[in-house]
């Protein structure tokens, strides 16, 4: 079974810090995708990572996929409230159809 | 209406009771999902569904049953649930349902099964 960690589990932090979350696991993926849901909501995608190494910037959100393809981390630059939500990491194989790994989460609440 | 919307988004049921979820997406997306998301959990693919057809059936006990009469429009028909199949259910679409692809979710239902 393929499995995604995710760490930490929950994060609080004050308005204007930074942060990381991690994502790893043991198995190579073809791509990892990143999520954020909010309260009452579904997931939404953030950014699709694809190739080892890969760095994608989101505003204050930065994106690495590990060069071997099984790891990923979200670092956010000067939290803000608006980043509270859970972040969900998920990772794809190629072939076949649509089967997303999707990790537990990282529960971010940013205080004023 | 845009984007995929699930109904309704609350549900509490009790043992022995029928419901049905709806999803339907406005996307002219080819495949249709089922996940279930409980507490401190990674979400659980529950079914897939590829041009009305059923192509993952992830070993989900049969008082869940899936019906998909058209690309658009997905339910999950439920029956004698269990106090344990209390979670939120999301519906998702994709572009074609090839690995890898966006997914875009529904806000999902919050079932309680007393």
């Amino acid at each position: 079974t393929q499995l995604l960690e995710q760490s930490p589990q929950f994060l609080s932090i004050q308005e204007g810090e930074n942060l990381t979350v991690y994502c790893n696991s043991s198995s190579v993926f073809s791509s990892l995708q990143w999520y954020r849901q909010e309260p009452g909501e579904g997931p939404v995608l953030l950014v699709t990572v694809v190739t080892g190494g890969e760095v994608k910037k989101l505003k204050r959100l930065t994106f690495q996929f590990g060069d071997a393809r099984k790891d990923s981390s979200l670092h956010i630059t000067a939290a803000q409230p608006g980043d509270t939500g859970l972040y969900l990491c998920a990772g794809a194989r190629s072939g076949g159809y649509n089967k997303l790994i999707f990790g537990a989460g990282t529960r971010l609440a940013v205080h004023p | 209406e845009t984007g995929v919307t699930q109904t309704p988004r609350h549900l509490v049921m009790g043992m022995t009771n029928k419901k049905s979820l709806k999803c339907e997406q406005h996307l002219g997306h080819n495949a249709m999902y089922w996940y279930k998301q409980s507490a401190k959990k990674p979400l659980e693919l529950m079914f897939v569904y590829s041009l009305e057809e059923r192509v993952e059936n992830n070993s989900v006990p049969s008082r869940f049953s899936p019906e998909c009469p058209n690309s658009s429009h997905l339910f999950l028909h439920l029956h004698t649930l269990q106090p344990e199949d209390s979670a939120l259910y999301l519906c998702a679409s994709s572009q074609d349902g090839t690995g890898g692809e966006k997914l875009f979710f529904g806000s999902g239902t919050q079932l309680s099964v007393l």
